[in-house]
């Protein structure tokens, strides 16, 4: 079982909707949790941080952490044409600059 | 803030060569920069983890001989590919890590290197 979970997709969604992205995880160690967006030949954007259970939000972007279930978030509201993306998630323990990734979602707003 | 820089965006060698790709935070100092190596549609693969004044760690699977990084200053590191090979085609990204940071790491925009 890989450490960290993430469909790969691809998931197709018309303009406007609203995304949810997910990630689960094995480790419990796991304190740092972050999303970045990487467009195709580009390298990994960071979109958002955080280190706590709940939600933290950023423009249109929401993610949401449940360390209890072992579940994390990102969700994108009216989503954008300019939203197609990989999205990948990544978390590291406390103390460890190592991330660790999911294989990333493949996301398409259909305008 | 926290711009991470590349150079090359992309290289062409012929195989035999040895290629070198600078990685500089602009904004930042880094007290650790990551390599990484991505294939069409997967994921990252860390190669190693670079400290200033230091030695790199390679992960498993790495040649430490054939991958050379070099962290000379807390805003720049190097990785020379030697003798290419057209198998060492890929993307290659950096990454560092702020220093004081939380451990978030900013990435760079990713060197393509094709090895012919």
């Amino acid at each position: 079982q890989k450490e960290v979970e993430q469909d790969p997709g691809p998931l197709s969604v018309p303009e406007g909707a609203i995304v949810s992205l997910n990630c689960t995880y094995s480790n419990s160690a796991f304190q740092y949790f972050m999303w970045y967006r990487q467009y195709s030949r580009k390298g990994p954007e960071l979109l958002m941080y955080t280190y706590s259970s709940g939600n933290k939000e950023d423009g249109r972007f929401t993610a949401q952490v449940d360390k209890s279930s072992k579940y994390i978030s990102l969700f994108i509201r009216d989503s954008q044409p300019s939203d197609s993306a990989t999205y990948l998630c990544a978390m590291n323990t406390f103390g460890n600059e190592k991330l660790t990734f999911g294989t990333g979602t493949r996301l398409t707003i259909i305008p | 803030g926290a711009v991470v820089s590349q150079h090359p965006s992309r290289v062409i060698c012929k195989s035999g060569t040895s290629v070198k790709i600078e990685c500089r935070s602009l904004d930042f100092q880094a007290t650790t920069m990551f390599w990484y190596r991505q294939f069409p549609k997967q994921s990252l693969m860390l190669m190693a983890t670079s400290n200033e004044g230091s030695k790199a760690t390679y992960e498993q699977g790495v040649e430490k001989d054939k991958f050379l990084i070099n962290h000379a200053s807390l805003t720049l590191s190097t990785l020379t590919v030697t003798s290419a090979h057209p198998e060492d085609s890929s993307f290659y990204i950096c990454s560092a890590s702020l220093a004081g940071g939380l451990y978030e790491q900013y990435f760079g925009p990713g060197t393509r290197l094709t090895v012919t």
